[in-house]
């Protein structure tokens, strides 16, 4: 069964790190398209960040130089480190794979980690 | 960067045919995608390709897109489809093509 396990979220301090993990299990993460996708709370989806096959990397606007994006092809584990962490980044964070010839979607996707930024 | 409107609610009763649009400038010249997100869950494809189905989605949820308007179709509402729904684009003329609309709730009367 294809399957994404989030992990890492919580309470930080604005200004402060944390990183997300997304365990992948009847896939390869190496093999496939990765992105990472929030939502802050009561708010629609926005898409934060993506990992090609490849190893090439990009990102929102809106996180830009503060999240970095990896993957750890041993452990078949996808990750998002987020650095100076402020109050609008509040969100549920959801890992999925990407799929599609030329017009990706999003399938699977992962339950989500809750992220607050909050003094 | 590319702009999809979804209306924020729709509301059907059971048994009828609820269509939630998205629309976008030109949209029927992209592929569009649908998900559905029940409350504290995530969202789970619908649609793709604009009116291909998943393996385990039911017959009743059907897509199409045309003009400036996509449309998700679901036929006979059953109470377990009240939910959030989103569309979502591939922009290839953008620099961050992975676009998603605002969202609708959708309401089982």
């Amino acid at each position: 069964e294809v399957q994404l396990v989030e992990s890492g979220g919580g309470l930080v301090q604005p200004g402060g790190s944390l990183r997300l993990s997304c365990a992948a299990s009847g896939f390869t993460v190496s093999s496939n398209y990765m992105s990472w996708v929030r939502q802050a709370p009561g708010k629609g989806l926005e898409w934060v960040s993506v990992i090609y096959s490849g190893g090439s990397t990009y990102y929102a606007d809106s996180v830009k130089g503060r999240f970095t994006i990896s993957r750890d092809n041993s452990k078949n584990t996808l990750y998002l480190q987020m650095n100076s962490l402020r109050a609008e980044d509040t969100a549920v964070y959801y890992c999925a794979r990407e799929d599609g010839d030329y017009a990706n979607w999003f399938d699977p996707w992962g339950q989500g980690t809750l992220v607050t930024v909050s003094s | 960067s590319y702009v999809l409107t979804q209306p924020p609610s729709v509301s059907v009763a059971p048994g009828k045919t609820a269509r939630i649009t998205c629309g976008g400038n030109n949209i029927g010249s992209k592929s569009v995608h649908w998900y559905q997100q029940k409350p504290g869950q995530a969202p789970v494809l619908v649609i793709y390709y604009d009116s291909d189905r998943p393996s385990g989605i039911p017959e009743r949820f059907s897509g199409s897109n045309s003009g400036n308007t996509a449309t998700l179709t679901i036929s006979r509402v059953e109470a377990g489809d009240e939910a959030d729904y989103y569309c979502q684009v591939w922009d290839s003329s953008s620099d961050h093509p992975r676009v998603f609309g605002g969202g609708t709730k959708l309401t089982v009367l």
